[in-house]
């Protein structure tokens, strides 16, 4: 069975700073990954997805992903973050069957101090 | 903003109590997912609806039950509830019933008193 694992529950950066949330999965094939992000009283947003191509991702709001298949990890960066970013991060794993079969992680809270 | 409509935003109901959650997918959007989130649990998927038909089924407890109408919109029934249901109960639209990107509503928090 697929899964996904965040290791930290939460996150403290400072702004400014580079931000790295880490996501590992497994899964038997290659599969599809995503990063979405929760803001406090909202629902999940799309950050980025990998399916295939270019291992490096680009996302929105100055987000990057790289997929690593030999660490099985799709690590979520940023240079710099901005206060708005707080907020809490998912990593997701699924495969081209559709959105029921996607799994999401137990989230990331990522909290910025000034 | 999504395009996903969810009704209520909140609902404080009694156990043993019923409920109807309401979702209104994207304009074009045919299938909609029903996902509860809990602290304990995580986001757990419940139920996807297809233009209509039940294509998949998750974590759903029997007391739960869903539909789709036929102007694609969808509610998700939640009977004798209990206190373990409080959660956050989040709907999602995509386009067809493969496609893999997913599109939330802000969701209903539920809390059983």
């Amino acid at each position: 069975a697929q899964s996904v694992t965040q290791p930290d529950i939460h996150i403290t950066v400072s702004e400014g700073a580079s931000l790295e949330l880490r996501c590992n999965y497994s899964y038997g094939a290659t599969p599809y990954l995503f990063w979405y992000v929760q803001s406090p009283g909202q629902g999940l947003q799309l950050l980025l997805k990998y399916f295939s191509g270019d291992t490096l991702v680009q996302g929105i709001k100055g987000f990057e992903a790289e997929f690593k298949r030999s660490q099985s990890s799709f690590n979520l960066r940023k240079p710099s973050v901005h206060w708005s970013d707080a907020a809490e991060y998912f990593c997701a794993v699924g495969n081209s069957g559709g959105y029921q079969k996607v799994t999401f992680g137990t989230g990331t809270k990522l909290q910025v101090i000034p | 903003d999504s395009g996903v409509t969810q009704t209520p935003k909140h609902l404080i109901t009694a156990t043993g109590q019923r409920v109807t959650l309401r979702c209104s997918p994207r304009s074009g959007d045919l299938s909609v997912y029903w996902y509860q989130q809990s602290l304990d649990q995580g986001l757990q998927f419940l139920i996807q609806y297809y233009n209509g038909e039940e294509r998949a089924k998750g974590n759903i407890l029997e007391r739960f039950s869903a539909q789709q109408f036929p102007d694609l919109h969808s509610e998700l029934n939640l009977s004798s509830l209990e206190l373990g249901d409080s959660a956050l109960y989040f709907c999602a639209s995509t386009r067809t019933g493969t496609n893999t990107e997913a599109f939330f509503g802000q969701g209903t928090r539920l809390t059983v008193v």
